[in-house]
């Protein structure tokens, strides 16, 4: 089963504008972790967050973790094309099916 | 240093017949695990290796198999093949005590 859900599934949006993208998860955690996927190649790891943090940024990424909501969001600023990707959420080795973003130029 | 290697990156095979998919991790990762993406299941858990040994193992059929060589680089084998097992088969590892899991490009196998 999987334990991160995205939402939404699909995200267009135009370069410059910002991306959320939000997970909920089923069990508690020791952290969670976000990765993107470029058109049907290997992931790649983007940020974790320890179950005791709240919020952690990375450049232009910005995740919270709210625990007792079993919620996560990725907040991408200021998109760009490149980063026109899947996005994953995962609590150990549990994936949930990703958040397609379309950043237009 | 060299990141995770998958081999070989396309294969097509006929239903009945078996598949052997090789990863090797990070120089010094220990901690190999398998997934399979497909676009309505989504990237599933297959197992994870250790040294060795099997220490998680997701809800897949006995068809899935795999091992791990004393030098960490792991193989995965899948007998029997059905067309459901067309798929993206991912490969990760982690560092020792590590939490972050670094993938391979995968290895994309068509059943037909």
């Amino acid at each position: 089963s999987q334990q991160g859900e995205e939402d939404p599934q699909a995200l267009s949006i135009q370069e410059g504008e910002n991306a959320t993208m939000n997970c909920s998860y089923k069990t508690s955690i020791n952290n969670l972790q976000w990765y993107r996927q470029n058109s049907g190649r290997g992931l790649v790891h983007l940020i974790l967050i320890r179950s005791n943090e709240r919020e952690k940024h990375s450049g232009r990424l910005r995740v919270t973790l709210d625990t007792s909501k079993k919620s996560s969001s990725l907040l991408i600023t200021a998109s760009r094309a490149a980063d026109t990707a899947s996005y994953f959420c995962a609590t150990e080795s549990i994936f949930g099916k990703g958040t397609k973003l379309t950043v237009n130029p | 240093k060299a990141g995770v290697t998958q081999t070989p990156r396309y294969l097509i095979k006929t239903r009945g017949q078996q598949v052997t998919l090789s990863c090797s991790p990070i120089s010094g990762h220990r901690s190999v695990s398998w997934y399979q993406q497909t676009p309505g299941q989504g990237l599933q858990f297959l197992f994870e290796y250790f040294s060795e040994t099997q220490r998680n193992k997701g809800n897949f059929p006995g068809r899935f198999s795999g091992r791990q060589f004393s030098n960490s680089r792991s193989e995965m084998n899948v007998s029997t093949l059905e067309l459901g097992d067309s798929a993206l088969y991912l490969c990760a590892s982690r560092r020792p005590g590590g939490e972050t899991q670094y993938f391979g490009p995968g290895t994309r196998l068509l059943v037909l």
